[in-house]
């Protein structure tokens, strides 16, 4: 079963733009985290967030967290061709996560 | 360091056959797992370890078995390879100081004809 599910399921973005995903959880959490998986790789961490903070930034990557909402969002702002990927919401502690489906973000170049 | 290392990248398996996929990390974590990817059904949890002779059920176990002797190895066993087991593969590893970042390999890429 998912914990997470991610929405929309396909984002495409002209290069420069920003990327906003989002995901939906079910059960309370302690932290929620996004991974990126490029085409044919594994999964990268991006970005933790706690379930005591609101908004946590990493660079280019802006996540937020409403547990009222039971929801999360991850933005990319100023995106390009090389943050084409596959991106996933995951919660659950060290290495067992549940994870959603995903969402596949292309970038034009 | 090498991080989770996967062997090997590709294989195919006659139904019925048997194989072990390695993982190996050399990052002294204590937590390991397996998962599976199958399109449309994002990752979904295996088998975990919680550190050397400590293994658990995950989401799907069935047809899969695990042993944990080592805290660098964690191989993934298919005992008997069914079609319904063609996917890809991925170990992962963690720390236990609560960061929760998971290190993952770059998968095993499994076809069961």
């Amino acid at each position: 079963s998912q914990q997470g599910e991610e929405d929309p399921q396909a984002l495409s973005i002209q290069e420069g733009e920003n990327a906003t995903m989002n995901c939906s959880y079910k059960t309370s959490i302690n932290n929620l985290q996004w991974y990126r998986q490029n085409s044919g790789r594994g999964l990268v961490h991006l970005i933790l967030i706690r379930s005591n903070e609101r908004e946590k930034h990493s660079g280019r990557l802006r996540v937020t967290l409403d547990t009222s909402k039971k929801s999360s969002s991850l933005l990319i702002t100023a995106s390009r061709a090389a943050d084409t990927a596959s991106y996933f919401c995951g919660t659950g502690a060290n290495s067992k996560l549940t994870f959603g489906k995903g969402i596949t973000l292309s970038v034009r170049p | 360091n090498a991080g989770v290392t996967q062997t090997p990248k590709f294989q195919v398996l006659k139904t019925g056959q048997s194989m072990t996929l390695q993982c190996a990390q050399d990052m002294n974590h204590e937590y390991m797992s397996w998962y599976r990817q199958d399109p449309g059904m994002g990752l979904r949890l295996i088998h975990y370890s919680v550190g050397a002779g400590i293994t658990d059920q995950g989401e799907v176990p069935n047809g899969y078995n695990v042993s944990r002797s080592t805290t660098e190895d964690f191989p993934l066993r298919l005992l008997s390879a069914a079609p319904s087991q063609t996917s890809v593969y991925f170990c992962a590893s963690s720390y236990t100081d609560g960061q929760n970042k998971a290190f993952f390999g770059q998968g095993t890429r499994l076809t069961v004809v």
